[in-house]
């Protein structure tokens, strides 16, 4: 079975900083693009970064721009999103989602459980 | 950024009822790269549809998608019990990534 499971979420104080990581079982890791996506409490879906299969294109969200960094570990099955200089505003849920295909445009086909991260002092 | 709006924001029906619910983008959606999503609560979206109008894996052929352009929507022909939840529209094609602000699919 296809899974993902995220860990890393938690309370931290504005300023501050968490690392989210992300790993793989049950699915080809290292040949797909993989994504983070928040939701805000009672809120909708929000992009956050994409970092493709070989780690050669990464984007992001305008919101997290020079703030945070998604790097992956095709060798562990392991996602990551360092977040730097934690705002109120980045309080969600953290998902994160492996593209359906291995094609560059592809929506988001597996997602994990998500991770609660909470900003506030 | 490609804003997408659905409407209407809460849609109440009855099961056995078709259900039909729009996504508009403020600008072309490149080659149909629209996507609809299924969220209950306390889980994780599910992918439904896919370009517009494929089933993802899994899917009951009850789901279909339509459109082109800037016009998308999604039907749910009969609706059965477990489809009352939150549905969003994402477009893949141009970046950022952005989803629609979602409906809400409540029983009547």
């Amino acid at each position: 079975e296809v899974q993902l499971v995220e860990s890393g979420g938690g309370l931290v104080k504005p300023g501050g900083s968490l690392r989210l990581s992300c790993v793989a079982s049950g699915v080809t890791f290292n040949s797909y693009n993989m994504n983070w996506v928040r939701q805000a409490p009672g809120k909708g879906l929000e992009w956050v970064s994409s970092i493709s299969s070989s780690s050669s294109y990464i984007y992001y969200a305008d919101s997290v721009k020079g703030r945070f960094t998604i790097s992956r570990d095709n060798s562990k099955n392991s996602l990551y999103l360092q977040m730097n200089t934690l705002r109120a505003e980045d309080t969600a849920v953290y998902y994160c989602a492996r593209s359906y295909s291995s094609s560059w445009y592809s929506p988001l086909g597996t997602w994990g459980q998500g991770t609660q991260v909470t900003v506030s002092s | 950024e490609i804003v997408l709006t659905q409407s209407p924001g809460t849609l109440s029906l009855s099961p056995g009822e078709r259900a039909t619910l729009s996504c508009r983008a403020s600008q072309s959606v490149s080659s149909s790269y629209l996507a609809w999503y299924q969220q209950k609560p306390g889980q994780a979206p599910r992918l439904l549809i896919y370009d517009t109008s494929s089933r993802a894996t899994g899917i009951p052929d009850r789901f279909s998608g339509s459109g082109s352009g800037t016009d998308f929507t999604l039907t749910i022909s009969r609706l059965e019990p477990e489809d009352f939840a939150v549905y969003y529209c994402q477009q893949y094609g141009s970046s950022p990534e952005t989803f629609g602000q979602g409906t809400k699919l409540e029983i009547k």
